[in-house]
């Protein structure tokens, strides 16, 4: 089956970490994504990881995949205002030539 | 290299018309892809087309809803006799033939129907 799932909020004090959790249940993905879109705006990919990773790390964004518990994370260190945003996880079987499954989004809130 | 290019930004149509949408993929990219995202919700995958070939169009609702990628031009996603629940906001997006760096989205449509 196909299915991704996400908290639908979360609020974080400015220059704390954010940590963005999602949960996938097809074990035959290839690829995880992190997207983040702003209001009005489109989808902005953010960063993504292969399967047979367990982390990858880009500047202040850190993914960690736990594959046997098919959970998935984003980690923003040293939040900032600019980093409201909605933040989507999707999985793809084979790449970026596949139909993504989007979860629903994470709404996060950076206050001072 | 400008981006993915959606138009128009904002659509208002009544019900029972007609609602075109457009896309223009990345130079380079000959794999187009329509989402829909309704309010509040993440993004459902609606079809998958090549140069004037419909890959997978399994997201697609089966009466109403139509999608082509021509040779030249833009891909375009038509509704037909649209109705409320059709208000949403409609990505396209495209990649390259191979890859794996995920899909560049465009800003998307905004049809609201009245």
């Amino acid at each position: 089956g196909e299915d991704v799932e996400q908290s639908l909020f979360l609020s974080v004090r400015e220059g704390d970490s954010s940590v963005i959790n999602c949960t996938y249940t097809d074990s035959s993905s290839t690829y995880l994504y992190w997207y983040k879109q702003e209001p009005g705006a489109g989808l902005q990919l953010l960063t993504y990881i292969f399967s047979n990773m367990d982390m990858k790390q880009d500047q202040r964004l850190t993914v960690l995949l736990n594959k046997k518990d098919k959970h998935l994370s984003l980690r923003i260190a040293d939040t900032q205002t600019g980093d409201s945003a909605i933040y989507f996880c999707a999985e793809s079987k084979s790449g970026g030539y596949n139909k993504l499954i989007f979860g629903a989004g994470t709404r996060l809130a950076v206050h001072p | 290299n400008a981006g993915v290019m959606q138009n128009p930004r904002h659509l208002v149509r009544r019900r029972g018309q007609e609602a075109r949408l457009r896309c223009s993929p990345m130079k380079g990219h000959s794999h187009v892809y329509w989402y829909r995202q309704l309010p509040e919700e993440g993004l459902k995958f609606m079809v998958y087309l090549q140069k004037e070939n419909i890959i997978d169009e399994s997201g697609m609702p089966k009466e109403r809803f139509s999608a082509e990628f021509p040779k030249e031009g833009p891909s375009i996603l038509r509704i037909q006799q649209v109705v409320r629940g059709d208000s949403a906001a409609y990505f396209c997006a495209s990649s390259p033939p191979v890859g794996s760096d995920g899909y560049t989205f465009g800003s998307g449509t905004r049809l609201t129907v009245v």
